[in-house]
């Protein structure tokens, strides 16, 4: 597909538990973004890659959450010992170097921790 | 980092134009305003951004204070399908090599009325 696509579209965890969200983003952009938006809030930054560095990794709430990018493109957003506080709607985007560009975001993954 | 003020909510007559405030007052020089919206369930979609100049296409135009302080993003002809939550940014640059993120803000409730 030409967009932005994360897999899984939903994800049921238990507390304690491990995830691993994952993101393929459009051919041939090297910056992709990770950030998560809980009901009624806007898209909360956690990370950013150009190329397989994280060139921010302000975003990540504590050390539970890490990100990578091993190849530069595909990008996995892993989460150890869920919390139900990680409930949230994770989303990815990628774009092309630069702050003039456009930044195209995927649908999400929806993350329930029980 | 620099961020934007935007009304809670706005309605709008469908066919009448749409004009969406944002105050941005402590943007600096090299940084852009951006605009993206947000229909429910889906992810953010890009609509446009400027730097000091007027910019239009397809979908709207956004007009940018001589201060830039200010900008007004316009929706010429709101649809139906134009109800959505409009969220105006202000693109962080970091030192060379550093985040480009988008740091959305709670955003902005457009309600198009038949």
């Amino acid at each position: 597909g030409a967009g932005v696509s994360q897999t899984p579209s939903n994800k049921v965890t238990e507390k304690g538990k491990y995830v691993e969200l994952r993101c393929d983003p459009i051919s041939g952009h090297t910056a992709l973004y990770w950030y998560r938006q809980s009901l009624g809030q806007g898209p909360e930054f956690l990370i950013y890659f150009q190329g397989t560095g994280a060139a921010d990794d302000s975003g990540l709430p504590n050390d539970r959450f890490f990100a990578v990018r091993p190849e530069g493109s595909v990008s996995t957003l892993k989460i150890q010992r869920t919390e139900r506080g990680d409930s949230a709607v994770y989303l990815c985007a990628s774009s092309s170097a630069g702050a003039r560009t456009e930044a195209f975001f995927g649908q999400g993954t929806r993350l329930t921790v029980v | 980092d620099a961020k934007t003020t935007q009304p809670t909510s706005m309605d709008c007559a469908e066919g009448r134009a749409a004009n969406l405030p944002c105050n941005h007052s402590t943007i600096s020089g090299n940084e852009y305003v951006y605009w993206y919206r947000q229909i429910h369930s889906q992810g953010p979609q890009y609509i446009i951004h400027g730097l000091k100049n007027n910019e239009t296409n397809e979908m709207a135009s956004l007009i940018i204070t001589e201060d830039r302080k200010s900008s007004t993003l316009i929706l010429p002809h709101a649809t139906l399908r134009d109800t959505a939550v409009y969220y105006c940014i202000v693109r962080v640059t970091g030192l060379e090599g550093g985040s480009e993120k988008l740091v959305f803000g709670k955003g902005m409730k457009l309600t198009v009325n038949p």
